[in-house]
Parts: structure tokens; C-alpha cells; sequence
């Protein structure tokens, strides 16, 4: 089955400065990576998704990019703030076929200080 | 719309008792699954539905039961609770196709003592 790594589990930058956070798949088959943010207390919600027929996606501050040759996709935000703290998830799936399925990096906190 | 929605909010166990947690969702989505969050290991699938009356197995399964009776419930059962499933479990519905967003409910966070 599909196994996501992301890294780094913890990221703590200034208010202002860009984060990225990293995660590598291992089907080769997975055409689907959403990012989901849960912030404390709260359920996750989408924030991007990008299909494997896209190099890169934006949306304001918030960039996506997929290397399907080395299997890794990214999430960039830019111009951080402070209530973009919370944890991030990246997740994949193959949508070509019956799996209806997304597995999940295991998130990574980030903390934006003012 | 109330969307995706999950009873109770919050539930303590006696080891070995049993519970079921509903899940509701009003967007008449196909696919329903069932996941569990604990530290430091992300969102864990443990059953779903890709329609009324049809269940399957994902990641973590064992010791968990699931009903799909009507399409907008999907039921999680626990038939003897132990300590190993003190988690918070998420609730999450889906449209049918490929690349669909999935919907979470607000979560249920259960102690198992």
C-alpha cells in the first residue's frame, strides 16, 4: 500500500518568512495529493490539492508543488502569519482506480511567532 | 447544510465496555470513512464506505465494527473497549469521483480507562 513520509514534524518561523514543508510517496500510481490544516482543536480542512498532470498550483500565499520523478510534493506558504499556526497534513491517492482512499504524512506543526 | 457531524463530542470508557459513534452527513456524499488521530501518527483510516450497505477495511481495523444502513449515516462500533483505542476519532465524507474533496466532522474524543 501507499506509504507518505513528511517532514519536518515541528517548524517554528518568524511572522513574515516562508515555510515549506516536505512529504515523498511511495506508489508510484498516486495521481492525488490534497494538504489538509487542522488548527488546534478543530477538524481539517483542504487547503490545496494538486493532481500529477501539474507541476505546480498556487492560491495567494499558499503554493504546491509535485516532482512525480523523485515522488515528492511540497507545500510553500509565504508571507506567514500568525494564525497560519497549526498542523499541516499532506496526503496521496490513486483516483484511477476502485481506491477511494487517502493516506497521510503524519502532519507537521508549524508555529508562526510574531 | 450542516455538513459532516459526529455524536457524541466526548465519551469516557470503562475497559471493555462498548459504544457506537454515529456520523452524519446532509451532502448526500457517496463514500463515508472512519479515521482516528493520535499523537504524532497523523490520520489513521480505519473503515469506510463507498456507498449504503458496504463497508471495508483500511488501516487499522481491528477492534472496530461499521454500519452503512442509510447513506447519510455511517455508525463506528466498539464492541470492548480498551486503553489502546483512547484517541480522537474523525468522521469524513466525500462526493463520488476521482479527486473529490474529503469533508471532516468536527471530531469525537474518547478516554478509555
Amino acid at each position: 500500500g501507499e506509504n507518505v513520509e513528511q517532514h519536518p514534524s515541528t517548524l517554528s518561523v518568524q511572522e513574515g518568512d516562508s515555510a515549506v514543508i516536505k512529504c515523498t510517496y511511495s506508489d508510484s500510481a498516486s495521481n492525488y495529493f490534497p494538504w489538509y490544516k487542522q488548527e488546534l482543536g478543530k477538524r481539517p480542512q483542504l487547503i490545496i490539492d494538486i493532481r500529477s498532470n501539474v507541476g505546480e498550483k498556487k492560491d495567494q500565499r499558499i503554493a504546491v508543488t509535485l516532482n512525480k520523478t523523485a515522488k515528492h510534493f511540497s507545500l510553500h506558504i509565504t508571507e506567514t502569519q500568525p494564525e497560519d499556526s497549526a498542523v499541516y497534513f499532506c496526503a496521496a491517492s490513486n483516483s484511477g482506480g476502485s481506491n477511494y482512499k487517502l493516506t497521510f504524512g503524519k502532519g507537521t506543526l508549524l508555529t508562526v511567532n510574531p | 447544510n450542516a455538513g459532516v457531524t459526529q455524536t457524541p463530542k466526548f465519551r469516557v470508557l470503562k475497559t471493555g465496555q462498548s459504544m457506537t459513534l454515529l456520523c452524519a452527513q446532509d451532502m448526500n456524499h457517496e463514500y463515508m470513512y472512519w479515521y482516528r488521530q493520535d499523537p504524532g501518527m497523523g490520520l489513521r483510516l480505519i473503515h469506510y464506505s463507498v456507498g449504503e450497505g458496504t463497508t471495508a477495511k483500511g488501516e487499522v481495523p481491528d477492534g472496530y465494527n461499521v454500519s452503512r444502513l442509510k447513506k447519510q449515516n455511517f455508525l463506528l462500533g466498539l464492541e470492548s473497549a480498551a486503553p489502546s483505542q483512547t484517541s480522537v476519532y474523525f468522521c469524513a465524507s466525500k462526493n463520488a469521483g476521482p479527486e473529490e474533496t474529503q469533508y471532516f466532522g468536527p471530531g469525537t474524543r474518547l478516554l478509555v480507562l
